[in-house]
């Protein structure tokens, strides 16, 4: 079974420009997770998308934006950057709503790059 | 406020010396809690999860909700041990499925 995969690997991207950023869910997961690593911050949160809507979102600018299709993948996308936005984003995907101490799977992650 | 502590950013041991990896939890509820762990060149993948009550290469972990700890063991720790962990909260519930992580322990262990 293939895991969660994200692409591209790696984007390097200037300031002020806009990146989108994609996730494919394990087969059958229809939850899909959004965060963001970087350098000395940790995991941080950044949002959540279940059968199609946005259930919610971190502590982050609207500048972070995303979606999901009726496919259950997703995009992540992220306007006017900035060069603090250099990160690694990490997309992780879970059967769904509701089962109690469900694990999420995660993705090789892709290494954003604002110079 | 929703907050995993984890007090050592890296641990350093001997092969075959016991490992505890501290985590700390801050959360009003019933809270689950994880372990992931992270191999060199490696994604993030979940260690085991206290819901579960299992012991996944040796590790174990025991939830103390009156020291609000989750605390990881390891009686004889490996080389191959050596990663990035770390511990994760969700706050199951409501409107939050996400994880809240700790800022992740490196664990060296030496020949």
């Amino acid at each position: 079974e293939a895991g969660v995969t994200q692409s591209p690997t790696h984007l390097i991207k200037t300031r002020g420009q806009q990146v989108t950023l994609r996730c494919s869910p394990i087969s059958g997961h229809t939850s899909v997770y959004w965060y963001q690593q970087a350098l000395g911050l940790g995991l941080q949160f950044l949002l959540w998308y279940d059968e199609g809507e946005e259930r919610n979102r971190g502590n982050f600018p609207p500048r972070f934006s995303g979606r999901q299709f009726p496919n259950y993948s997703s995009e992540l996308n992220v306007n006017a950057l900035e060069l603090e936005d250099s990160a690694l984003y990490l997309c992780a995907s879970t059967p769904g709503l509701g089962t109690r101490g469900e694990a999420q799977y995660f993705g090789p992650g892709t290494r954003l790059t604002v110079l | 406020a929703q907050r995993v502590t984890q007090p050592e950013k890296l641990l350093s041991v001997f092969k075959g010396a016991p490992v505890e990896l501290k985590c700390n939890y801050s959360y009003s509820g019933s809270p689950e809690l994880f372990w992931y762990v992270q191999y060199s060149r490696q994604r993030l993948q979940l260690l085991l999860r206290h819901i579960s009550r299992e012991s996944i290469k040796g590790f174990t972990a025991d939830l103390n909700k009156g020291e609000t700890s989750f605390h990881l063991k390891k009686p004889f720790a490996q080389e191959e041990d050596s990663a990035m962990y770390y511990c994760a909260l969700s706050a199951h519930g409501g409107s939050q499925g996400n994880l809240i992580f700790g800022k992740g322990t490196k664990l060296s262990v030496k020949p």
